[in-house]
């Protein structure tokens, strides 16, 4: 049982490139979120899905965009990154139910 | 807007000590709160969760309870140990959505 997968786990980038965060549950969870870590400021959500092909935005969605077209999957794209995007990135899910939520192990990501 | 607020931001204990971390919240409307570890350079670890209409969840020597009314939740570790060294992170679920707070760094002497 894997749980929430995410890949890649470090990358780095430079200001402007473009690149896609994986995030994969074998759950079938049908809530996913995508958040960011930064020192003193605790997670912040940027985007979440309620399930197949519904999507929308949370605390700090600019510069990012998100789709889902399946329940597993839920990727996370950086349009043109920018160093303010440096942080590490955390997916989680969860199903219906009064469940918690469950976490990935995280993607650190520097924009130089 | 939910705001989560966690006190103290860092606590140092001598092993063995029982001890209490603070977590509140500004909207009364959460779906459940659950409570997390995070080690240095790793991902969240759940370690409890409430829902709305319990007062408390036990695990071992992590009790934690919730007072939806005041919007204030607490965590209590009991007979510290080093290993329990790590930040912990308080969480409000507002069903779509988690509010975070920033985190309580305990340190756990030997």
């Amino acid at each position: 049982n894997a749980g929430v997968t995410q890949t890649p786990k470090f990358q780095v980038l430079k200001t402007g490139q473009s690149m896609t965060l994986q995030c994969a549950q074998d759950m079938n969870h049908e809530y996913m979120s995508w958040y960011r870590q930064d020192p003193g400021m605790g997670l912040r959500l940027i985007h979440y899905s309620v399930g197949a092909g519904i999507t929308d935005q949370g605390e700090v969605p600019n510069g990012y965009n998100v789709s889902r077209s399946t329940t597993e999957d839920f990727p996370l794209r950086l349009l043109s990154a920018a160093p303010s995007q440096t942080s590490v990135y955390f997916c989680a899910s969860r199903d219906r139910g009064p469940n918690g939520y469950t976490f990935g192990s995280g993607t650190r990501l520097t924009v130089v | 807007k939910q705001e989560v607020t966690q006190i103290p931001a860092a606590l140092s204990v001598p092993e063995g000590e029982n001890l209490v971390l603070n977590c509140s919240f500004t909207d009364s409307a959460i779906y459940n709160l659950q409570w997390f570890r995070q080690d240095p350079g790793k991902g969240l670890t759940s370690l409890l969760l409430i829902q709305s209409s319990q007062r408390e969840q036990t695990s071992g020597r992590l009790n934690a309870s919730l007072d939806k009314s005041s919007g204030r939740s607490t965590l209590y570790i009991a007979a510290s140990q080093p290993g329990d060294s790590a930040t912990y992170l308080c969480a409000v679920s507002l069903l779509n959505d988690m509010r975070f707070g920033a985190g309580t760094r305990l340190t756990v002497k030997p």
